[in-house]
């Protein structure tokens, strides 16, 4: 089955506890992203990749860090987490992003960080 | 899963009844549009696309109309049913940009 797959779904953690929030994905995708999503707001892109070992900020890549070793691989890491980055997270993978390519979504990881 | 929810306008429809959800874009740019469905504690799953080539798509049960004049997209939901009940929001992107926006979404709860 094609599928984002992302690790831990929750996690709650204290405040510059170092926590790494894994995707992959089985579809041989090109592209893929982080995204938060907040209360209120659309989603918003932290960091992302168009292939290996190519990554890009986003709209909101402060304290967030991400690797693309690996195709299939992007994991993004909360090197001093902080309490204004609980949020929900998605990692995202598309074959490619010229126009009109489809985004598919991961299920999400709630984080809470107190 | 529910928080995200909770600033979001709401849709009520009863069960049966059609839905029309709505959303303006930002960008005029914008020539690649997707609507995704966001069930509680789960990631968007795409439910339709178009291109600014077009002003109407058909899938089962939805219909995606863009007004590209005012910026407008609007999905439209035939014979809702409870399993259509989650937040839906719209995404835009434009050629060769490696980057989408999505709006906030609509809270489409259906009635018994």
């Amino acid at each position: 089955e094609a599928q984002v797959t992302q690790n831990p779904r929750y996690l709650i953690t204290v405040t510059g506890k170092k926590l790494t929030v894994t995707c992959s994905q089985n579809m041989n995708h090109e592209y893929m992203s982080w995204y938060r999503q907040d209360p209120g707001l659309g989603l918003r892109q932290i960091y992302y990749s168009m292939n290996v070992e190519v990554t890009d900020k986003g709209d909101v890549p402060e304290g967030y860090k991400v690797s693309r070793k690996e195709k299939r691989n992007f994991p993004l890491i909360l090197e001093s987490p902080s309490p204004n980055q609980t949020s929900l997270y998605f990692c995202a993978s598309s074959p490619g992003m010229i126009s009109g390519n489809t985004i598919y979504f991961g299920e999400g990881s709630w984080l809470t960080v107190v | 899963g529910e928080s995200v929810g909770l600033h979001l306008p709401t849709l009520s429809v009863q069960e049966g009844d059609n839905s029309i959800i709505n959303c303006a874009y930002s960008n005029s740019a914008s020539d690649y549009f997707i609507w995704y469905k966001q069930e509680s504690g789960k990631g968007p799953q795409f439910i339709i696309d178009i291109r600014s080539n077009m002003d109407k798509r058909q899938g089962q049960r939805v219909t995606v109309l863009l007004n590209k004049t005012v910026k407008h997209l609007s999905l439209q939901i035939a014979a809702t049913q409870p399993g259509d009940s989650a937040v839906y929001f719209c995404a835009e992107n434009s050629s060769g940009t490696y980057k989408y926006i999505f709006g906030t979404g609509t809270r489409l709860k259906v009635l018994a």
